[in-house]
């Protein structure tokens, strides 16, 4: 079945180092995302790619980093600079950016920092 | 700029009434609008868009929407709630460089 995986689902840091979430996609959607979610507070976007070798910033970038070295995958990095990165993380594809195009989502990986 | 408004953080209905949860829209051109539903600890799954054309839109699991564009809403609706329609739901709009917005959620209560 064609779909989005994240991994893992649950992933636990220590304050100070950053962790990798990992998010792969064989839909063949050129479009890919990341969201944060927090409670109360929808849903927030962080980066978005439309295509192999190419993201930009979204709304909430600052303290974290990714890369699209291949369609398939689009892993975001959260580093030390993030300052509440405790949250629940969601990937999400698309087929390009045409407005009527749905966003297909991931299960979603929840990052507590300690 | 362009947003969304979903003014009621919850909705409670009993089981087997009719459920409306509301969205408003601020948008500069024509809308693309998309209603989510989201369950605990999941992603958020596709219910139902408008583009353009019908008023209202049928999408999964017996969901609809109202499309007004005098009032700038996109209401969702169904005509007999089930207690596991309960979940978390999010309206979306596309601004104009093809982000999705989305609205702060409502969360939806249906009781037996």
């Amino acid at each position: 079945d064609g779909g989005i995986t994240q991994s893992p689902k649950y992933l636990f840091r220590k304050e100070g180092q950053n962790v990798t979430l990992s998010c792969e996609q064989n839909l063949n959607h050129d479009a890919m995302y990341w969201y944060r979610q927090d409670p109360g507070q929808g849903l927030r976007l962080i980066y978005y790619s439309q295509i192999v070798n190419d993201f930009q910033k979204g709304d909430i970038a600052e303290g974290y980093s990714v890369s699209r070295e291949k369609k398939e995958s689009f892993p975001l990095t959260v580093t030390s600079a993030q300052k509440n990165p405790t949250a629940f993380y969601l990937c999400a594809s698309s087929t390009g950016d045409r407005k009527n195009s749905p966003l297909h989502f991931g299960n979603g990986t929840r990052l507590t920092v300690t | 700029a362009q947003s969304v408004a979903q003014p009621e953080d919850q909705v409670n209905v009993a089981e087997g009434n009719p459920l409306t949860v509301k969205c408003t829209y601020s948008v500069s051109g024509n809308p693309y609008l998309f209603w989510y539903v989201q369950y605990p600890n999941r992603g958020l799954q596709f219910l139902l868009k408008y583009i353009t054309g019908d008023n209202l839109v049928k999408g999964s699991y017996g969901f609809e929407a109202e499309f007004n564009k005098s009032q700038t809403s996109f209401h969702l609706k169904k005509p007999s709630a089930l207690v596991s329609d309960s979940a978390l739901y999010f309206c979306a709009v596309r601004d104009n460089t093809g982000k999705l917005i989305f609205g702060q959620g409502t969360t939806l209560q249906v009781k037996p």
